[in-house]
């Protein structure tokens, strides 16, 4: 089976620009996670969609985050517009429903740089 | 909130055991993971232990947990120079159905 994919592994932008990252989560995943980790900090919680609909985003930073899975399957995560303290690597897991499995999936990461 | 603490960084030798240290503050989690990251790689699901647990042993890997500390180890038995790496310990309450929560990440330096 595939497993969790992202794109693009690395970008490097400038401030102020946009930036749009995209997860590939398993087939068949209802629950999608965007965690992000700071250079030396920890992973941190973005945002949690069960199939399309948003069930948390709680940890979402401000509203220049937007979270999207339209019919539930691959999301996109835009950055609009980029500040240097976006820069960090961004991680995307999926899981299963409730039940069938204590594993999440996670996917390379995206590194992004604002610069 | 949950928070996790794990030291930053660990040095062993090759063939020694190593053992990398977690506390929680979450009194509801129910599962406890360790994940390891390899440069460049994403985050590997190494091992996980059910709250009602004390020990569990997989090959060369034995995690701990101490439930009424809310302390949780990874030892790493005959640690190799294949084992460096960052290793993240998360906490869940319900796995799968809500967000892990991470600590920082230790890194495993093995020399060999």
């Amino acid at each position: 089976e595939a497993g969790v994919t992202q794109f693009p592994s690395h970008s490097v932008i400038e401030k102020g620009q946009t930036v749009t990252l995209r997860c590939d989560p398993i087939s068949g995943h209802d629950n999608l996670y965007w965690y992000r980790r700071v250079m030396g900090k920890e992973i941190k919680f973005l945002l949690h969609f069960v199939k399309e609909s948003k069930q948390d985003e709680s940890g979402m930073p401000n509203n220049r985050f937007l979270a999207e899975r339209t019919g539930g399957t691959y999301s996109t995560l835009k950055v609009q517009p980029a500040e240097l303290e976006d820069s960090g690597v961004y991680f995307c897991a999926s899981s299963p429903r409730t039940g069938e499995s204590y594993g999440y999936t996670f996917g390379s990461g995206t590194r992004l740089t604002v610069v | 909130g949950e928070d996790v603490e794990q030291s930053l960084f660990l040095s062993v030798r090759e063939g020694d055991s190593s053992v990398i240290n977690c506390t929680y503050t979450d009194s509801s989690s129910t599962y406890l993971y360790w994940y390891k990251q390899e440069p460049g790689a994403g985050l590997q699901l190494l091992t996980y232990i059910f709250s009602n647990m004390d020990m569990k042993q997989d090959q060369r890997l034995t995690v701990l947990l101490n439930k009424k500390d809310k302390h949780l180890s990874l030892r790493i038995a005959d640690t190799q120079t294949g084992d460096s790496a960052i290793y993240f310990c998360a906490e869940s309450s319900s796995p799968g159905n809500t967000p892990l929560v991470f600590g920082k990440g230790t890194r495993l330096s093995v020399i060999a």
